[in-house]
């Protein structure tokens, strides 16, 4: 079973709509988890931490289940700039500290 | 915030050539930095770890004599793909932890997107 698994998607979405992706882990003892967002072509930048009471920035909002080993990220209102790819990564696991998903590739459109 | 800068974002080489990627931390001392492989479609692969003023740390699978890492300064890791081939092309990226520990932010790179003829 691969470490961090994602729905590589894509998931085509219409303007201002609500999307959610979840991401699922296999090591129950990680303890932190993010979401970076990789526009094409482009390095991965940090989206938002994802905390044991969930959190909220914007229309972005992350939520982690610990009993069933998975996080999620929805996404409120999407622009046609939300376009990218979503990564899930687990901290633990690697040199780096971070194990990475595939990702999720998501396509808002017009 | 912290900032890495990579150089060059592109590149395409002869096959046998050799080319080098430079990555730097502009406003921040690392002593660790992070080398990375991304094929299309696919997860970032770590391929090593360079650690200032000593060699690097790769992971299984990668060819350490192919794929040359110099951490020179604290600020600067060089990446060096020796007698390149085609399968060599691929997005390269580094990145850097501003801090001490796992828990500090990483921060990447721009990428370096290598095509090899």
């Amino acid at each position: 079973r691969k470490e961090v698994e994602q729905d590589p998607g894509p998931f085509n979405v219409p303007e201002g709509a609500t999307v959610a992706f979840n991401c699922t882990y296999s090591n129950s003892a990680s303890q932190s988890f993010f979401w970076y967002r990789q526009d094409c072509r482009k390095e991965p930048k940090l989206l938002m931490s994802v905390y044991s009471s969930g959190n909220e920035d914007g229309r972005f909002t992350a939520q982690l289940n610990r009993a069933s080993q998975y996080i999620s990220l929805l996404i409120r209102d999407s622009k046609l700039s939300d376009s990218a790819t979503y990564l899930c990564v687990v901290l633990g696991g690697g040199a780096d500290g971070l194990t990475f998903g595939k990702g999720t590739h998501l396509i808002i459109q017009p | 915030g912290a900032v890495v800068s990579q150089h060059p974002s592109r590149v395409i080489c002869k096959s046998g050539t050799s080319v080098k990627i430079e990555c730097r931390s502009l406003d921040f001392q690392a002593t660790t930095m992070f080398w990375y492989r991304q094929f299309p479609k696919k997860s970032l692969m770590l391929m090593a770890t360079s650690n200032e003023g000593s060699k690097a740390t790769y992971e299984q699978g990668v060819e350490k004599d192919k794929f040359l890492i110099n951490h020179a300064s604290l600020t600067l890791s060089t990446l060096t793909v020796t007698s390149a081939h085609p399968e060599d092309s691929s997005f390269y990226i580094c990145s850097a932890r501003d801090g001490l520990g796992a828990s500090g932010e990483l921060f990447f790179g721009e990428g370096s997107r290598l095509t090899v003829l």
